[in-house]
């Protein structure tokens, strides 16, 4: 069965440092890949996707991810996190011939002032 | 941007009633529908899939004649939690797409506690 590896469950560093949080998937074929972001007490936000193309996508609020296909991975990176970056993210997969996201366990980050 | 607004946002009730949960796509007109639910601290893990007009798909393990889903239009799909238990209690988040922009967009969420 497909699934979603989100290997850092929590992660705690301070404004201005760098955020890379890493997303693995185990499926073979052609994949859609996104990364959601869930503040505290609201719904999920699409931060960024991946279809096609350019490998290293850059979204909202100064994030980007790469997808490095030999890896099955979309590790998600901001240079300089600030504190309102605290939130929930979530790594998804989207079969590219299907229907459902498939998540990972998410990771919560906490940026500290 | 697209809008899915989903109600109530939290429920208390009380255990062998049910509850029905709205999911409405605000702007545009959802083909597709999904039914996440989230245990604390964990995942979202997909419940069923819902096609206007059609009965809906339901994830292995998970029990369709107690999570009853309706998607009579292309703006609405509704959940059912019948006869609840406390272990039902959960947060569920309903998620609509129209598959244009493969705009996956979600609701807030549903808290439900069953006491």
């Amino acid at each position: 069965a497909q699934s979603v590896s989100q290997h850092n469950h929590h992660v705690i560093l301070s404004e201005a440092a760098s955020l890379e949080l890493g997303c693995n998937y185990s499926y073979g074929g052609t994949v859609n890949l996104f990364w959601y972001v869930q503040y505290p007490g609201q719904h999920l936000q699409l931060l960024l996707k991946y279809f096609s193309g350019d490998p290293l996508v850059k979204g909202i609020k100064g994030f980007e991810a790469e997808f490095i296909k030999s890896k099955f991975s979309f590790n998600l990176r901001k240079p300089s996190v600030q504190w309102s970056d605290t939130a929930e993210y979530f790594c998804a997969v989207l079969k590219a011939a299907g229907n459902k996201l498939t998540f990972g366990g998410g990771t919560r980050v906490l940026v500290k002032p | 941007g697209a809008v899915v607004s989903q109600h109530p946002s939290r429920v208390i009730c009380k255990s062998g009633t049910s509850v029905k949960i709205e999911c409405r796509s605000l702007d545009f007109q959802a083909t597709t529908m999904f039914w996440y639910r989230q245990f604390p601290k964990q995942s979202l893990m997909l419940m069923a899939t819902s096609n206007e007009g059609s009965k809906a798909t339901y994830e292995q393990g998970v029990e369709k004649d107690k999570f009853l889903i309706n998607h009579a239009s292309l703006t609405l799909s509704t959940l059912t939690v019948t006869s609840a238990h406390p272990e039902d209690s959960s947060f569920y988040i309903c998620s609509a797409t129209d598959f244009q922009n493969y705009g996956y967009t979600f609701g807030s969420g549903t808290r439900l506690t069953v006491v």
